[in-house]
């Protein structure tokens, strides 16, 4: 079993719609859940972070944790064209993050 | 905020030679920095944790002496790749904290060993 896990993609989503990204991880230990974005080429960019069960919200985009069910995930409402990019899920165990794959994301004008 | 910069951005080396990788913090003080190589198509994977004035932790399957990490100051960290081999040609990418999880990535270094 993959530390972290996530749906490679690529994940279609038309312009205006919610992106939904799913992540699940293995170390239950883990108690600090970041995403973050990756555009080709690129370095990885904080999007959030979320550390207590439930949702978080910051502008278009909202985390939601469920550490019971080690799953977290992050929706993108009102999805651009800008938010095509890779999106990783990190869960956080003493200060080091875990990376899963990610998730590529393309939204379709 | 937490601005994190790289420098070289791309460095194209012959093999057998060595490269330096330079990480800085530009507007706060890094308690810990963390190394990463990206291979095309594959996730990010930690190479090693560095703490100011400290050695470096390095992860298991990564090589200590081929892979010098220097943390001289709370503002910089350098990656020494020596000898280094076209297998070694990867994306380097520096990650900051300031003494709290969130890390703060640096832009990344494209390496290409000939």
């Amino acid at each position: 079993q993959k530390e972290v896990e996530q749906n490679s993609g690529p994940l279609s989503v038309p312009e205006g719609a919610i992106a939904s990204l799913n992540c699940t991880y293995s170390d239950r230990v883990s108690q600090s859940f970041f995403w973050y974005r990756q555009y080709s080429g690129k370095s990885p960019e904080l999007i959030m972070s979320i550390y207590s069960n439930g949702d978080k919200e910051d502008g278009r985009f909202t985390a939601q944790l469920n550490k019971a069910s080690q799953y977290v995930s992050l929706l993108i409402r009102d999805s651009q064209p800008s938010d095509s990019a890779t999106y990783l899920c990190a869960p956080s165990r003493w200060e080091k993050l875990t990376f899963g794959t990610g998730t590529r994301l393309t939204i379709i004008p | 905020g937490a601005v994190v910069s790289q420098h070289p951005s791309r460095v194209i080396c012959k093999s057998g030679t060595s490269v330096k990788i330079e990480c800085r913090s530009l507007d706060f003080q890094a308690t810990t920095m963390f190394w990463y190589r990206q291979f095309p198509k594959q996730s990010l994977m930690l190479m090693a944790t560095s703490n100011e004035g400290s050695k470096a932790t390095y992860e298991q399957g990564v090589e200590k002496d081929k892979f010098l990490i220097n943390h001289a100051s709370l503002t910089l960290s350098t990656l020494t790749v020596t000898s280094a081999h076209p297998e070694d040609s990867s994306f380097y990418i520096c990650s900051a904290t300031q003494g709290k999880e969130t890390q703060y990535f640096g832009p990344g270094t494209r390496l290409l060993v000939l």
